[in-house]
């Protein structure tokens, strides 16, 4: 099956710093790639969306020059967190649409902690 | 219109039990419906998905029954196991528009007893 990774599982920085969290669809070529946020016992928030190769596309209320999204081949996808904060402290995960059916598999997720 | 409402928000079922875990959407430009399975510290699951031409999908244990007329699709879980116990969210995706995202629904947070 469609296998979606994502690294760092776990990060731990100081409020200030920058921290990256990588993406990659392993066994397929995604064209298109979402952010998502979540807070503990709470639904998923799209946060943005990347297509390869061009800039992302951003919901309403995300900073995109907080939260820095790069989706620089058809396997992967970057999010980078620009001096964080204690509340960007969350659980990110990212998504990868395969191809058709254009089944959309998420990432395991990364706990990101800013003290 | 893009909201897809989710109930209940938490589930007990006994172990051999059934599980039922509904949604309801407004935008009738939804037109592929898939259920996620999300265990704690872990990323959402694909669990099964239907698209609006069948009325029900069944997958093992797992069947989802879809009501194109009342705008409601729910998960069914049979014999329910305690390695089910985890949140489930149901979610609809929109024909139009270039980018598709998923719209979730609010989750279910199902345990079942052993």
């Amino acid at each position: 099956g469609a296998v979606v990774s994502q690294h760092p599982s776990r990060v731990i920085c100081k409020s200030g710093t920058s921290v990256k969290i990588e993406c990659r669809s392993l066994d397929f070529q995604a064209t298109t790639m979402f952010w998502y946020r979540q807070f503990p016992k709470q639904s998923l928030m799209l946060m943005a969306t990347s297509n390869e190769g061009s800039k992302a596309t951003y919901e309403q209320g995300v900073e995109k020059d907080k939260f820095l999204i790069n989706h620089a081949s058809l396997t992967l996808s970057t999010l980078t967190v620009t001096s964080a904060h204690p509340e960007d402290s969350s659980f990110y995960i990212c998504s990868a649409r395969g191809p058709a059916p254009h089944e959309q598999y998420f990432g395991p997720g990364t706990r990101l902690t800013v003290t | 219109q893009q909201q897809v409402k989710q109930s209940p928000q938490s589930l007990i079922v006994q172990k051999g039990g059934i599980s039922i875990i509904n949604c309801a959407y407004e935008n009738t430009a939804f037109d592929y419906f898939p259920w996620y399975q999300q265990f704690p510290g872990k990323g959402p699951a694909l669990l099964i998905a239907i698209r609006p031409d069948v009325s029900e999908k069944k997958e093992g244990r797992f069947t989802i029954s879809f009501n194109k007329s009342a705008k409601q699709f729910s998960l069914h879980i049979m014999d329910s196991q305690p390695g089910d116990s985890a949140t489930y969210f149901c979610a609809a995706r929109s024909r139009l528009g270039s980018a598709r995202q998923l719209t979730f629904g609010s989750g279910t947070q199902l345990t079942v007893l052993p």
